[in-house]
């Protein structure tokens, strides 16, 4: 499985502000994912990363408050815009693997909005 | 540390008892499966996957049991040991996508 990066591991943040996340991985991959993992809950996905195109977001996600770059086959940022405590979550991202109907996780970005 | 595991299901077992891990899902079309490990302060981790053609599947240590007919899957770990501590998941795909859906998470704790 790939290796996967992700900076910053944690922040606290202040509300109206924004946080960039960065997600590295050791090798190309075609699709990369943003997921949310809320305090004690499981993981929603965000949106899809393909490099080369605009990012696909799942419902209830929109592009204004989680800007997405790809801009290459090994890294993505996710943003949070204009942060509100609401947004205190795991932020995690992952990649396929050689099968493209499996994926692996980073290790996550741990946001805690003020 | 902090643990994503504050309000989920919770399985408590013996060291060196099997361990079964259960998860029901809800889409019938979902043809592909997969468990994952989450351990407190990291990103889930890989386990085991399932296709929908298949009723069980090994690994080391670890047994994936797909029943389509009451759309359930288990994990079961044999002989459970203390890194075993951690939260599990399941997740689906449907329609041969790449869309992974999360189940709610079950916390298991090995007990010494």
């Amino acid at each position: 499985s790939a290796v996967i990066s992700q900076k910053p591991s944690r922040d606290i943040c202040q509300r109206g502000t924004s946080l960039t996340i960065q997600c590295q991985v050791d090798s190309q991959v075609t699709m990369m994912f943003w997921y949310r993992q809320q305090p004690g809950q499981s993981l929603t996905l965000i949106a899809t990363a393909n490099q080369g195109s605009e990012a696909t977001y799942e419902s209830g996600f929109v592009i204004d408050k989680f800007p997405i770059s790809r801009p290459n086959l090994t890294f993505s940022t996710l943003t949070v815009s204009n942060m509100s405590p609401e947004d205190s979550s795991i932020y995690l991202c992952s990649v396929e693997g050689l099968r493209a109907d499996t994926q692996y996780f980073g290790p996550g970005t741990r946001l805690t909005v003020l | 540390g902090e643990s994503v595991g504050l309000h989920l299901p919770t399985l408590s077992v013996q060291e060196g008892d099997n361990s079964i891990i259960n998860c029901a899902y809800s889409n019938s079309a979902s043809d592909y499966f997969i468990w994952y490990k989450q351990e407190s302060g990291k990103g889930p981790q890989f386990i085991i996957d399932i296709r929908s053609n298949m009723d069980k599947r090994q690994g080391q240590r670890v047994t994936v049991l797909l029943n389509k007919t009451v759309k359930h899957l288990s994990l079961q770990i044999a002989a459970t040991q203390p890194g075993d501590s951690a939260v599990y998941f399941c997740a689906e795909i449907t329609g041969g996508g790449n869309k992974l859906t999360f189940g709610t998470g079950t916390q298991l704790k090995v007990e010494l």
